[in-house]
């Protein structure tokens, strides 16, 4: 078990709709990662976030965005889904702000869109 | 951006054999190598890393390499295990913030 904990584990939803995943870092982690893993593209970074301050974007869609709460928890709101939204959406955090922190992974959440 | 390519995309090794997965990363940049191990259902799990300034680091029966002039870092899993069969994954970083991963490995480890 990393420490890091993500609701829900599964989400099924049709296209066009909007879902919100939620993520707690380990305690005492200051930034949170947004990871996608599908099948065709592998794990792809999407943002982070480090207390509370947007850090650094990946391959983000403009149709995603992600916050992160006095508390530190973060969320991944997806929006507009399409099929091709279907994936693992992971979070990962770490102690400070730069990836060359051990970066501690969620057990994901499955999203289908259909 | 960063590019890493990992080979094999799949190994299966008899147990007890060794167990060698190759990346190579694009970006001379690049001075941070995670290894990571994922378990059906689970998440990334870090295993071992490598910082550019290091050439090899061991822990058990893991080891990884990096070759900065080559520009490509291996894991070396030795006596292999059952519970070593997985999906392991390469990454590299160059510190700011972002992790490229390789498109992964799945290890099978016969009995």
């Amino acid at each position: 078990d990393s420490g890091v904990t993500q609701t829900p584990k599964h989400l099924i939803t049709a296209t066009g709709q909007r879902v919100t995943l939620r993520c707690s870092p380990r305690s005492g982690d200051l930034s949170v990662y947004w990871y996608q893993q599908s099948l065709d593209q592998g794990l792809q970074f999407l943002i982070q976030y480090y207390n509370g301050e947007e850090r650094a974007k990946g391959n983000i869609l403009e149709r995603f965005s992600a916050q992160q709460f006095p508390d530190l928890h973060s969320e991944l709101n997806l929006s507009s889904l399409e099929l091709g939204d279907s994936a693992l959406y992971f979070c990962a955090s770490s102690v400070a702000g730069g990836s060359l922190n051990e970066q501690f992974f969620g057990p994901g959440t499955r999203l289908t869109v259909l | 951006g960063e590019n890493v390519e990992q080979h094999p995309s799949t190994l299966s090794v008899q147990e007890g054999d060794s167990a060698v997965i190759k990346c190579t990363y694009s970006d001379s940049a690049s001075n941070y190598f995670p290894w990571y191990k994922q378990e059906l259902g689970k998440g990334p799990q870090l295993i071992i890393d490598i910082r550019s300034n290091v050439g090899e680091k061991k822990d058990q029966r893991i080891a990884v390499t990096l070759n900065k002039t080559a520009k490509h870092f291996s894991l070396h899993i030795t006596e292999t295990q059952p519970e070593d069969s997985a999906v392991y994954f390469c990454a590299a970083s160059k510190g700011d913030y972002k992790l490229s991963f390789g498109a992964g490995t799945t290890v099978t480890v016969r009995a």
